[in-house]
């Protein structure tokens, strides 16, 4: 089993829907996670952090279930620009960061 | 202010032949990270340096790879005899702080490096 696991997706929504994803971790010691946004062919960014008490911004929401050892990102009001992958980062207990392989948002009009 | 730069932006080489890539971090960011990513993957780990450590490089996979960082400045990546198993992006990151510190960790990626093996 992969240490961060990710659907890849791709996942087709129509602009303005709800769409959320799941990233799963297989190390309960793991600290710190993070979403990243990676645009085709471009290098990856920052999305959000998420808190255990869960964390929003602006359209996306953040949460983490620590007992079923995952986190979720849900986007409300998608946009066109909100194609991407997203990257799930987990730090874990040595301090060292494990990518997942990411998600393939395309919306659509 | 400028970001992280990695050169060159492409390179084409043959099989066999040996590459250096180079990181310019963001000025004051003590840590420094490789990754590789090849077509449709995720970020693979290849080697990180904070401040005067000696670097973490266990995610280099093969001796023909290493890389080499002077303080809190520029990086080098050095790939070896290089395979056509090593074409992909190789992208750069640095962070204010690093492991096992408080602050922010937040990571910063060049644009990234595009290697094509013949």
């Amino acid at each position: 089993r992969k240490e961060v696991e990710q659907d890849p997706g791709p996942f087709n929504v129509p602009e303005g829907a709800t769409v959320a994803f799941n990233c799963t971790y297989s190390n309960s010691a793991s600290q710190s996670f993070f979403w990243y946004r990676q645009d085709c062919r471009k290098e990856p960014k920052l999305l959000m952090s998420v808190y255990s008490s869960g964390n929003e911004d602006g359209r996306f929401t953040a949460q983490l279930n620590r007992a079923s050892q995952y986190i979720s990102l849900l986007i409300r009001d998608s946009k066109l620009s909100d194609s991407a992958t997203y990257l799930c980062v987990v730090r874990d207990s040595n301090y060292q960061l494990i990518w997942g392989a990411g998600t393939k948002l395309i919306i659509k009009p | 202010g400028a970001g992280v730069s990695q050169s060159p932006s492409n390179k084409v080489t043959e099989k066999g032949k040996d590459v250096e890539l180079r990181c310019d971090p963001i000025s004051g960011h003590t840590a420094l990270y490789w990754y590789r990513q090849r077509l449709g993957q995720g970020l693979e780990f290849l080697i990180y340096f904070q401040g005067n450590s000696a670097p973490d490089k266990s995610g280099l996979p093969s001796d023909r790879f290493s890389a080499e960082r002077t303080g809190e400045s520029v990086s080098t990546l050095t790939i070896q005899r290089t395979q056509q198993e090593d074409s992909a992006v190789y992208l750069c990151a640095s962070s204010k702080n690093g492991y096992g510190t408080s602050g922010s960790y937040e990571q910063f990626f060049g644009p990234g490096t595009r290697l094509t093996v013949l």
